[in-house]
């Protein structure tokens, strides 16, 4: 069964690096999501991405995020220089239609700690 | 914007009980998600329903669309079931994004 894979898993950087969090989305699907989940909160919506642009954003998803997808199959969040306040386990996601009408995959989460 | 709760907050039950996750929402919809979040983090899509009812397994979720309200039910509850459980609605923008739920966080004990 095809599923959203991510990578890495786990990311410790320290404050002010820069980070790519990467995802593979199903082949086929054409929209593509981030989201975002601080321990012990809800998870909360970063970022939508169709037709190689950036769909809508959230409040969250400020000058220091940027999303690319570099070679069609990739679909990267990159954290220019990382707070603290980003330590978060970061999910993509992708649909095939607007998930509005058709359910998301999500990928496992990388799990990012900023010292 | 909508907004997206759910009770109880945390459920504890023995196993083989009959689970009901309530979550109700505050603006109408086309369709509600409901969301497994399993101990490690992952997340997996258990249903996407726009009216009535679904049934997978033992899960069944429940939709309804005037009083803003979904259910999920797990008959015959087992250990295995044990995760959080998520709603989420789309928030009213053109791609659908999601707006979750603070989850219910469900025991089943043995």
């Amino acid at each position: 069964e095809p599923e959203v894979t991510q990578t890495p898993s786990h990311q410790v950087t320290q404050m002010g690096q820069e980070v790519i969090l990467r995802c593979v989305p199903i082949s086929n699907h054409l929209y593509f999501y981030w989201y975002r989940q601080i321990l012990g909160q809800k998870v909360e919506f970063l970022v939508s991405f169709y037709n190689n642009e950036i769909s809508e954003k959230s409040e969250i998803f400020d000058d220091q995020f940027s999303v690319e997808r570099p070679d069609g199959s990739n679909f990267t969040l990159k954290i220019r220089s990382t707070k603290l306040e980003d330590s978060a386990m970061y999910f993509c996601a992708s649909s095939g239609r607007l998930a509005s009408y058709n359910e998301q995959f999500f990928g496992p989460g990388t799990r990012l700690t900023v010292l | 914007k909508n907004e997206v709760e759910q009770s109880p907050q945390n459920l504890t039950a023995q196993e083989g009980e009959f689970i009901t996750i309530n979550c109700s929402y505050s603006v109408g919809i086309s369709a509600l998600h409901w969301l497994q979040q399993h101990p490690g983090g992952g997340i997996v899509s258990l249903f996407m329903l726009s009216s009535g009812k679904k049934k997978h397994g033992r899960l069944i979720a429940t939709i309804n669309i005037q009083e803003k309200h979904s259910s999920l039910h797990i008959t015959a509850s087992h250990p295995r079931d044990s995760a959080v459980y998520i709603c989420a609605v789309p928030d009213g923008g053109s791609q659908g994004n999601l707006i979750f739920g603070k989850g219910t966080k469900l025991s089943v004990k043995p």
